[in-house]
């Protein structure tokens, strides 16, 4: 079972910055946040990853709380191709044979 | 570079028969794991390969079967079809076992009648 608890949809006007939430109370020290997307029809695309300390890149900033049990993927100026479900996944990265467990995800609409 | 490549991109089959789908990795990754997603879920692990030995199973009954081969290209066999195995097959590839970010292609929409 997922790990994580997103809402299920959201909605976003196109230009504004869309913030994307997921709650990880039970999140284990070794344990990284990550964040995939899947546009319809297409398979999931790496958005970012992070265990602690914030991230950024070009796609996306991964905001997460001190005591690590809550997150918030922020899309920093929404296009209408970022229109996806966006999953929210924490993942042990040491260990090579933790899969991706993938939630049913947030499903974002950009919305002219 | 081209991406993860899988084939065929959708199929139908009866119920009862088998079914092979393949995988092609970017080239360079290791390790090749496969998901199922059926309609309206998240991707379900089923697989993870690396260097040609399974390293993870997911909660799949033994009617799937995977495998990879020396090109570390890899193939998902599904026997005696029930209409349940129904959905999206997805092939991820990952530079190696532990490294962080994982490819997925495009899928293999399957249906089965």
């Amino acid at each position: 079972d997922a790990k994580t608890t997103q809402p299920t949809s959201m909605d976003c006007a196109e230009g504004r910055a869309a913030n994307l939430p997921c709650n990880h109370s039970t999140i284990s020290g070794n344990e990284y946040v990550y964040w995939y997307r899947q546009i319809h029809s297409q398979g999931p695309q790496y958005i970012i990853h992070g265990l602690k300390n914030n991230e950024t890149n070009e796609m996306a900033s991964l905001i997460i709380t001190e005591d690590r049990k809550s997150s918030t993927l922020i899309l920093p100026h929404a296009t209408l191709r970022d229109t996806a479900v966006y999953y929210c996944i924490v993942r042990v990265v040491v260990s090579g044979n933790t899969p991706l467990v993938f939630g049913k995800g947030t499903r974002l609409s950009v919305i002219a | 570079d081209a991406g993860v490549t899988q084939s065929p991109t959708h199929l139908i089959k009866t119920r009862g028969q088998h079914v092979t789908l393949r995988c092609s990795p970017i080239s360079g990754h290791k390790s090749v794991s496969w998901y199922q997603q059926v309609l309206g879920q998240g991707p379900q692990f089923i697989f993870q390969y690396y260097e040609k030995e399974e390293r993870g199973r997911g909660n799949f009954p033994d009617r799937f079967s995977a495998r990879q081969f020396p090109n570390y290209s890899s193939e998902l066999n599904v026997n005696a079809l029930l209409l349940g195995d129904s959905a999206l097959y997805l092939c991820a590839s990952r530079l190696d076992r532990a490294n962080t970010e994982a490819f997925f292609g495009q899928g293999t929409r399957l249906t089965v009648v």
